[in-house]
């Protein structure tokens, strides 16, 4: 069974500070992808990775995939108040058995305070 | 372009009673992924039906059951209610199903069992 862990489990910071969030795994990924999930409401895809080493940049936020992709991370610069929300990362497979299957780490819930 | 819809928002059940959450895709998209939040458990990943086919399934009884209709909408049935079952039933389309295909998700079903 594959594993996805999160950390940190909780962030709370004030506005204008950096944050990072991991996402580790024992196993390889043939993919991974970050949501935000706001209360009452579906995770919204930030970003999707498929190739070790990759680097997205979505404004303030970069991401990473690790080279040997059993492993990412999240980077918010300058963090705002309307970043606050539940952030998750969740893993693809290729092949037969994992077709529309994602593996979701436990989640980070950031709390970003004005 | 439409997103994810689920219907319906809310359901109250009591045990013993059974349940159909309804899901239409977002156009296009023939793949369609259902998955259970719980604060405890997280993420789970219920099953994945592609024209009409279940493909692949997650670690859940046979109590849970799903379909998928020509039109790529979906619906996951529970039988026989357990208390356990209260959750946050999300689905989520994409093309194909495949690793490196993006999942977006609905704001899914709150499922509260009396």
């Amino acid at each position: 069974t594959q594993l996805l862990e999160q950390s940190p489990q909780f962030l709370s910071i004030q506005e204008g500070e950096n944050l990072t969030v991991y996402c580790n795994s024992s196993s390889v990924f043939s993919s991974l992808q970050w949501y935000r999930q706001e209360p009452g409401e579906g995770p919204v895809l930030l970003v999707t990775v498929v190739t070790g080493g990759e680097v997205k940049k979505l404004k303030r936020l970069t991401f990473q995939f690790g080279d040997a992709r059993k492993d990412s991370s999240l980077h918010i610069t300058a963090a705002q108040p309307g970043d606050t929300g539940l952030y998750l990362c969740a893993g693809g497979n290729a092949g037969g058995t994992s077709y529309g299957k994602l593996t979701f780490g436990q989640g980070t819930i950031l709390t970003v305070h004005p | 372009k439409a997103g994810v819809t689920q219907t319906p928002r809310y359901l109250i059940k009591t045990r013993g009673q059974q349940v159909t959450l309804s899901c239409s895709p977002i156009s296009g998209h023939r793949s369609v992924s259902w998955y259970q939040q719980t604060p405890g458990q997280g993420l789970q990943f219920l099953f994945e039906y592609f024209s009409e086919t279940q493909r692949n399934k997650g670690n859940f009884p046979g109590r849970f059951s799903g379909r998928q209709f020509s039109n790529s909408r979906s619906e996951m049935n529970v039988s026989t209610l357990e208390l356990g079952d209260s959750a946050l039933y999300l689905c989520a389309s994409s093309l194909d199903g495949q690793f490196n295909q993006p999942q977006h998700f609905g704001d899914g079903t709150r499922l509260s069992i009396l």
